[in-house]
């Protein structure tokens, strides 16, 4: 069974620290994406890749950086972990090829900064 | 990718089917609608999607109106499994971008 998996379930972090939200997906997708989701916001895209070594600012990216070294990967960074960025966050990846853009997402993160 | 709208919440009796619209009339030519479904504390799981003619699948049925302003996500037998928040989506398929609204919470009862 193909799949997106995040490397946590839940995570819990100091204010300050920096915090590695790491994502592997199986499937040989060119893109990948990661998402937080908020109560009342819907889901906000942070960052996403559309090549290894490539980036690309979402709608929210401030507070974060990325890296994707292969093509299976994609990590989310917080620099300096603060409160208001706790949240639920979710990585997707999707194919470019053969007309079918449906994301597959993970399970998700949920991050509490305290 | 254009602007989508659905009601906030529905209400579907466990065994019928759940129709949950959705409104995209600012839609261009070379935009698919998407539809994905989230269930509590699960990321969301893709369902559907089609650009012009209707679509089915072995989860659900897609309807595109012929202008393409609309359309309406078929259940045809709603399960308590599929409570859940759902989501219509356009976009174009080149860019492969996602924007996600608020969507429509469906509630199935017995």
């Amino acid at each position: 069974d193909v799949k997106v998996t995040q490397s946590s379930r839940y995570l819990v972090k100091r204010t300050g620290e920096k915090v590695f939200l790491e994502c592997v997906q199986d499937m040989d997708h060119e893109n990948m994406f990661w998402y937080r989701q908020d109560p009342g916001l819907g889901l906000r895209l942070i960052y996403f890749s559309y090549d290894v070594k490539m980036k690309e600012k979402g709608d929210i990216p401030e507070g974060y950086s990325v890296s994707r070294e292969k093509k299976e990967r994609f990590s989310l960074i917080l620099e300096s972990a603060s409160t208001n960025q706790t949240s639920m966050y979710l990585c997707a990846s999707s194919s470019i090829g053969t007309g079918n853009y449906g994301y597959t997402f993970g399970s998700g993160t949920r991050l509490t900064v305290v | 990718d254009a602007k989508t709208t659905q009601p906030p919440s529905m209400d579907c009796a466990e065994g019928r089917a759940a129709n949950l619209p959705c409104n995209h009339s600012t839609i261009s030519g070379n935009e698919y609608v998407y539809w994905y479904r989230q269930i509590h504390s699960q990321g969301p799981q893709y369902i559907i999607h089609g650009l012009k003619n209707n679509e089915t699948n072995e989860m659900a049925s897609l309807i595109i109106t012929e202008d393409r302003k609309s359309s309406t996500l078929i259940l045809p037998h709603a399960t308590l499994r599929d409570t859940a928040v759902y989501y219509c989506i356009s976009v174009t398929g080149t860019a492969s971008k996602l924007t996600f609204g608020t969507g429509t919470r469906l509630q199935v009862t017995l």
